[in-house]
């Protein structure tokens, strides 16, 4: 079955500083990857998504980066603010309805001001 | 809001009882899942129910079930509860088209 690894798993960056989190799956069929970002007792939220039949997706201040031959994909976020600390989860899975996402462990990223 | 509604929020029982825990999918979702998130393991899939019928399962033990009912609400059984089953439980949506999950508030569940 799927495997995701995320590094690293605690982040502390300045303010105004990027972010950047890494994930590798090991199942070459996934070809959708979201994340994650959740608050202290909140639920998971969607923050952003990629498909494997894309490399780049950009939204505002975050991007996601795929490498589908290495099976890498990573979470920039820059100009960091501190209502950007959470814990951030990255997952993986077929994009099609009804497939259970694997996720990493999660990142815990603190940025101070 | 993201429209996944589950209850209760907390829930604190004892060793050796049985709870249920509920979910109610956003409007039109037919796919509900569920998922453990303890502080040592993450998030974890337990099982999925698409339209009523079980559709995949993961790190769910034998101790624990759930269903999905012909309204499209979902409820995982706990029993023979153990100190270790003390974890959130999240409850998933997805519409039927992509895998695109909203998650509820989850459900703190406390074995004392």
């Amino acid at each position: 079955g799927e495997n995701v690894e995320q590094h690293p798993s605690t982040l502390s960056v300045q303010e105004g500083d990027s972010a950047v989190i890494k994930c590798t799956y090991s199942d070459s069929a996934s070809n959708y990857f979201p994340w994650y970002k959740q608050e202290l007792g909140k639920r998971p939220q969607l923050i952003i998504d990629i498909r494997s039949n894309v490399g780049e997706k950009k939204d505002q201040r975050i991007a996601v980066t795929l490498n589908k031959t290495a099976k890498h994909f990573s979470l920039h976020i820059t100009e960091t603010q501190p209502e950007d600390s959470a814990v951030y989860f990255c997952a993986a899975s077929m994009n099609q309805a009804g497939t259970a996402l694997i996720f990493g462990k999660g990142t815990t990223l603190s940025v101070s001001s | 809001d993201s429209g996944v509604t589950q209850t209760p929020k907390h829930l604190i029982t004892a060793t050796g009882q049985r709870v249920t825990l509920r979910c109610s999918p956003r409007s039109g979702d037919l796919s509900v899942y569920w998922y453990q998130q303890s502080l040592d393991q993450g998030l974890q899939f337990l099982i999925q129910y698409y339209n009523g019928e079980e559709r995949a399962k993961g790190n769910i033990l034998e101790r624990f079930s759930a269903q999905q009912f012909p309204d499209l609400h979902s409820e995982l059984n706990l029993s023979s509860l153990e100190l270790g089953d003390s974890a959130l439980y999240f409850c998933a949506s997805s519409v039927g088209t992509e895998n695109i999950q909203y998650f509820g508030a989850g459900t703190r569940l406390s074995v004392l």
